[in-house]
């Protein structure tokens, strides 16, 4: 079935140090991926998404790049802040299923 | 325009009690979800419905859990019997197709 790998955390980094996180998927169609963070104490919200290959979706600084050849969808951010400091999902969905990571918690530190 | 609402917020209850958590979609969201999200872990899929078609209960962890959804709108999610390993934040996400999953703010469980 289609499922979503995304690397382990947690990630520590300092205020404008450069972030990745991997995430790729296997799906048997044409899914489309996103991006949750979900904030200390508060629900999951979307942070981008991209509905077919070679779209980017960008949001807040993020871009994560949709990449079938490698099945991949990158989380990527050049300057992070402390207010980025959150555990980020990412997610593929197909014929009305959608599937998430384990979640990356990210902490930045002044 | 009213996002997704979970109820109650969050909810104490002693081991051997039936809880049930409430929640309220987007209007015309055809797509309802409910996910558990233990301390410091991911989502955990329960449930899924979508319109008039048979739920994927696939993701209940047991017995004791069941869900339903009411004229296609509103859902309850009901834990028999708690135990203290049920004790999580239930989350609800509803969405519109191959759209993303909008979520509520969740309910907190305590299982004492």
């Amino acid at each position: 079935g289609d499922s979503v790998t995304q690397m382990e955390g947690p990630v520590t980094l300092s205020e404008e140090a450069f972030l990745t996180i991997n995430c790729t998927y296997t799906a048997t169609g044409y899914p489309s991926l996103f991006w949750y963070v979900q904030y200390p104490g508060e629900g999951l919200q979307l942070l981008l998404k991209a509905t077919k290959a070679d779209d980017k979706g960008s949001n807040k600084g993020f871009e994560a790049t949709y990449r079938k050849e490698t099945t991949s969808f990158h989380l990527e951010k050049g300057s992070v802040q402390v207010s980025d400091s959150a555990v980020y999902f990412c997610a593929l969905s197909d014929q009305n299923d959608m599937r998430f990571g384990a979640g990356t918690r990210l902490t930045v530190k002044p | 325009g009213a996002g997704v609402s979970q109820s109650p917020s969050n909810k104490v209850t002693e081991k051997g009690k039936d809880v049930e958590l409430r929640c309220d979609p987007i209007s015309g969201h055809t797509a309802l979800y409910w996910y558990r999200q233990s301390l410091g872990q991911g989502l955990e899929f329960l449930i899924y419905f979508q319109g008039n078609s048979a739920p994927d209960k696939s993701g209940l962890p047991s017995d004791r859990f069941s869900a339903e959804r009411t004229g296609g709108s509103v859902s309850t999610l009901t834990i028999q019997r708690t135990q203290q390993e049920d004790s999580a934040v239930y989350l609800c996400a509803s969405s519109s197709g191959r759209r993303e999953q909008f979520f509520g703010p969740g309910t907190r469980l305590t299982v004492l």
